[in-house]
């Protein structure tokens, strides 16, 4: 079975460092772009970015380059989403998903993990 | 940056109904590269349609998608009531940025 694997809920205080993963299994990890997204309370779903394991070729939203750090260990099958210093309005949920296509990050996402809460308060 | 804008923001329907759902693109999307997805409370969201027009593995055909250019349609030919949930339309021919719509809220009547 085609599993994506999410870290466990977090909760932080603003200007704290954070990075959450996400662990796949049951394909060939280094040859699916892998994604992230956003689900802020009370809103829509936002992508942040996305990475192909294969050789860390990256590709951010304009709103999140910057914010955010993607990567990737193709060894264990597993990426990452990392804040340098966290606020308060990073406060959601946060999905990874995979891509559809194999080496095609021009694809809708056919697997999500289970979703990863992170809660930012002082 | 491709906008997907969905409407109705909220869709009250029985069970039994046709469920009709839209989704405009600011510009036209890159080879119906459109994908639709549905979200129940408490769990991640879930492919149904891709292409446009593709059903997702499992989904069952009373989900259909249509339309190209800048205009789509998500069709339930009769909702059951494991159906009611909010659906996001999504875009993926123009990236980076990938984009969703709003979202569109299927509730109870």
């Amino acid at each position: 079975e085609v599993q994506l694997v999410q870290s466990g809920a977090e909760v932080k205080k603003p200007g704290e460092s954070l990075q959450i993963s996400c662990r796949g299994s049951g394909y060939s990890f280094s040859s699916y772009w892998i994604g992230w997204v956003r689900l802020m309370p009370g809103k829509g779903l936002e992508w942040m970015g996305i990475i192909y394991p294969g050789d860390s070729d990256t590709k951010y939203s304009p709103s999140f380059e910057g914010q955010v750090t993607i990567s990737a260990d193709k060894s264990i099958s597993t990426a990452y989403l990392q804040w340098s210093s966290l606020k308060a309005s990073d406060t959601a949920m946060y999905y990874c998903v995979k891509a559809q296509l194999s080496s095609f990050h021009r694809a809708a996402f056919d697997v999500w993990g289970q979703g990863t809460m992170v809660t930012v308060s002082s | 940056e491709i906008v997907l804008t969905q409407s109705p923001g909220t869709l009250s329907l029985s069970p039994g109904e046709r469920g009709t759902l839209s989704c405009r693109a600011s510009q036209r999307v890159s080879s119906n590269y459109l994908a639709w997805y549905q979200q129940k409370r408490g769990q991640a969201p879930r492919l149904l349609i891709y292409g446009a027009s593709s059903r997702a593995t499992g989904i069952p055909d009373r989900f259909s998608g249509s339309g190209s250019g800048t205009d789509f349609t998500l069709t339930i030919s009769r909702l059951e009531p494991e159906d009611f949930a909010v659906y996001y339309c999504q875009q993926y021919g123009s990236s980076p940025p990938i984009t969703f719509g709003q979202g569109t809220r299927l509730e109870v009547k």
